[in-house]
């Protein structure tokens, strides 16, 4: 059973474009919730983490936004730019098991120029 | 570049047989956690590794095991090898476990035929 579901699965944004990727969760357990950018030959690189208590986080073009009563969390990439292109990861971690992370499934963004 | 080495990058295997994968963590980083990820899929938790000793384990059975050494570098090993094995592993390491920042080295990928 996936313990965090991910969607779409792929998505082509127009450069300058917002892409926005959606996850969902069902354990509320979890209180640490991470987005990674993994690019082909890669490993996945944290791009930026939100806690439960607050209901959006931004750093640059990134934005994630919580709704802790629906058990979804989201990804915004404002501004979207060919170099945006990569797979995504939402991700999720239990309560004091740190470091041992449940991840979607991923979502592949392609950004056209 | 995150400081974390992993090897072999690439290896095949016949089904049946046993491999042994090799992690170097970042300097001054004493806990290592391993993923595998299939293709086209997120990373799935394997195991966590904090000062030589397991300090949790996901959902694999026990012919995957591991290692971690005084330098904390740390061994996967897979025994009796299936084709379901087949998938990127990847080895993560962290400054304690406490900071929810891991660094991902960029994969060993084995094939098993």
């Amino acid at each position: 059973q996936q313990q965090v579901k991910q969607s779409p699965q792929s998505l082509i944004v127009q450069k300058g474009g917002i892409s926005i990727i959606n996850c969902a969760y069902e354990n509320t357990a979890f209180d640490y919730f991470p987005w990674y950018q993994q690019f082909p030959g890669k490993g996945p690189a944290l791009l930026i983490a939100i806690r439960p208590d607050v209901s959006e986080k931004k750093e640059g073009r990134f934005t994630i936004s919580f709704n802790k009563s629906a058990k979804q969390f989201s990804l915004h990439i404002m501004d979207s730019q060919p170099g945006d292109s990569a797979t995504y990861f939402c991700a999720a971690e239990l309560k004091y098991n740190f470091n041992k992370f449940y991840f979607g499934s991923g979502t592949k963004l392609n950004v056209k120029p | 570049e995150t400081g974390v080495t992993q090897s072999p990058t690439h290896l095949i295997k016949t089904r049946g047989q046993q491999v042994t994968l090799r992690c170097s963590s970042q300097s001054g980083h004493n806990t290592v956690s391993w993923y595998q990820q299939a293709l086209g899929q997120g990373p799935q938790f394997i195991f966590q590794y904090y000062r030589e000793e397991e300090n949790g384990r996901g959902n694999f059975p026990p012919r995957f095991s591991g290692l971690q050494f005084p330098n904390y570098s740390s061994e996967l090993n897979v025994n009796a090898l299936e084709l379901d094995d087949s998938a990127l592993y990847l080895c993560a390491s962290s400054l304690d476990f406490s900071g929810n920042t891991i660094y991902f080295g960029e994969g060993s990928w084995l094939t098993v035929v």
